[in-house]
């Protein structure tokens, strides 16, 4: 059972457009992380949101916890932002663990 | 800004052997996680510690597994006698506090068993 789904699976962009990534969960979650995936293999932390709306630069992370949904946007699309991206939640009665969709990997064409 | 760092970044083994991978979490940070990826699968969750125990792990932590933190800095995942499904990247994370904070996650250690 997939609690964390993604979507979609794979994307590719010319460099400047404006990218949208989907989470939907199915459970009570506390909090929602959004992570980077180098190629290399290293993950980075984007955002943790609870609630509401996060901006950081050209990335913007939503949640609307009724719809059990948050999107990443990344505005201004460019060649580097080529990574996997990954939605992460902690449920809510499941202490602090973190429990992962399966990532979309975005690819910015120059 | 801190980070958490892994070592190795790649370590190879064969089947059977004991392997320990290295982690320093963040100086301040309080709870410790390791995580492994299968390649080409999700992220699972495997063992989480606070205050010198294990809060919370999964099935996949059996006994051949174990966690230690033995020196206030070093935090380790040891597996004892490998199988070939053991090969994964293991991610290492730490936050300050639990639920309300975020993880930092390290580079990794890819785990290949021959």
């Amino acid at each position: 059972k997939n609690e964390v789904e993604q979507s979609p699976q794979n994307l590719t962009a010319q460099e400047g457009e404006f990218i949208t990534i989907n989470c939907s969960y199915s459970v009570g979650i506390s909090a929602l992380h959004w992570l980077q995936q180098h190629p290399g293999g290293g993950i980075v932390s984007l955002f943790m949101l609870s609630s509401g709306k996060k901006k950081h630069g050209r990335l913007i992370a939503t949640i609307n916890i009724q719809e059990k949904h948050s999107s990443l946007h990344i505005t201004a699309s460019h060649p580097r932002d080529s990574a996997v991206y990954i939605c992460a939640v902690r449920l809510r009665a499941a202490g602090n663990k973190l429990t992962f969709g399966g990532g979309t990997r975005v690819l910015v064409k120059p | 800004e801190p980070e958490v760092t892994q070592t190795p970044s790649h370590q190879v083994t064969q089947m059977g052997q004991e392997v320990i991978l290295r982690c320093v979490p963040i100086s301040n940070h309080l709870y410790f996680y390791w995580y492994r990826q299968i390649l080409g699968q999700k992220v699972e969750f495997l063992v989480s510690f606070y205050n010198n125990e294990i809060s919370e792990k999964s099935e996949i932590f059996d006994d051949q597994f174990s966690v230690e933190r033995p020196d206030g800095s070093n935090f380790t995942l040891k597996i004892r006698s490998t199988k070939l499904e053991d090969s994964a990247m293991y991610f290492c994370a730490s936050s300050v506090a639990g639920r309300s904070q975020p993880q930092h996650f390290g580079d990794g250690t890819r785990l290949s068993i021959l």
